[in-house]
């Protein structure tokens, strides 16, 4: 079975522009999680998607934002991109019902200039 | 809100026992978990304790103790591949689904 998948990998974008960062599940799998990696501070949760609705959400401004599609599919979008938002983008996967067994994909590491 | 404590980093030699100690304040709780990050990887799970006591999962282990906020991941005849991230996270009561908060994690190295 073919693990998370994110794209693209890597990302260098300047200041004020936006972003859209894509996340393919394991298949058969409903719900997907955002998370942002930094030095700084951590791991953080974004949001969540299930059945293409969002089911939970983090302390991030409104410039984050995700949908899921039919297929499970999900993007995330930053828009007017800050320097602070330079960081590992992590997607993780769940079949939804068994909270914790989460699939991380590799990752987007966007990088803002 | 949500606040996890855990060391941030530890060095232990190649073959001993290394226990990673994690501390958590928070206003529900439901389902503590322990993950493994190598540099430049995606985290990968570890283990899940959600009642009070130990889980034991070949050379790992790990504790939870409610009434203490306290959780602590035993990893037992250390290997060099050892060496890496482990991050602890816990689940709010309050969310359905997959909302978790993350520690900043401990590096562990471990040494031949």
């Amino acid at each position: 079975k073919a693990g998370v998948t994110q794209t693209p990998r890597y990302l260098i974008k300047t200041r004020g522009q936006q972003v859209t960062l894509s996340c393919s599940p394991i298949s058969g799998h409903r719900s997907v999680s955002w998370y942002q990696q930094t030095p700084g501070q951590g791991l953080q949760f974004l949001f969540e998607y299930f059945s293409e609705t969002q089911r939970n959400k983090g302390n991030f401004p409104g410039r984050f934002s995700g949908r899921q599609f039919s297929n499970s599919r999900s993007e995330m979008n930053v828009s007017t991109l800050e320097l602070g938002d330079s960081a590992l983008y992590l997607c993780a996967s769940s079949f939804g019902g068994r909270p914790y067994e989460q699939y991380f994909g590799p990752g987007t590491r966007l990088t803002v200039t | 809100g949500q606040n996890i404590d855990q060391p941030t980093e530890m060095t232990a030699t190649e073959g001993a026992i290394v226990q990673i100690n994690c501390t958590y304040q928070t206003s529900g709780f439901n389902g503590l978990f322990w993950y493994q990050q190598h540099a430049g990887e995606a985290p990968t799970f570890l283990s899940y304790n959600v009642l009070d006591g130990l889980e034991e999962k070949g050379r790992f282990s790990s504790f939870l103790s409610r009434s203490k906020g306290y959780s602590y991941l035993l990893l037992k005849e250390l290997q060099m591949k050892d060496s890496a991230s482990y991050l602890c996270a816990v689940r709010d009561s309050k969310a359905a689904g997959n909302k978790l908060t993350f520690g900043g994690g401990t590096r562990v190295l471990v040494k031949p």
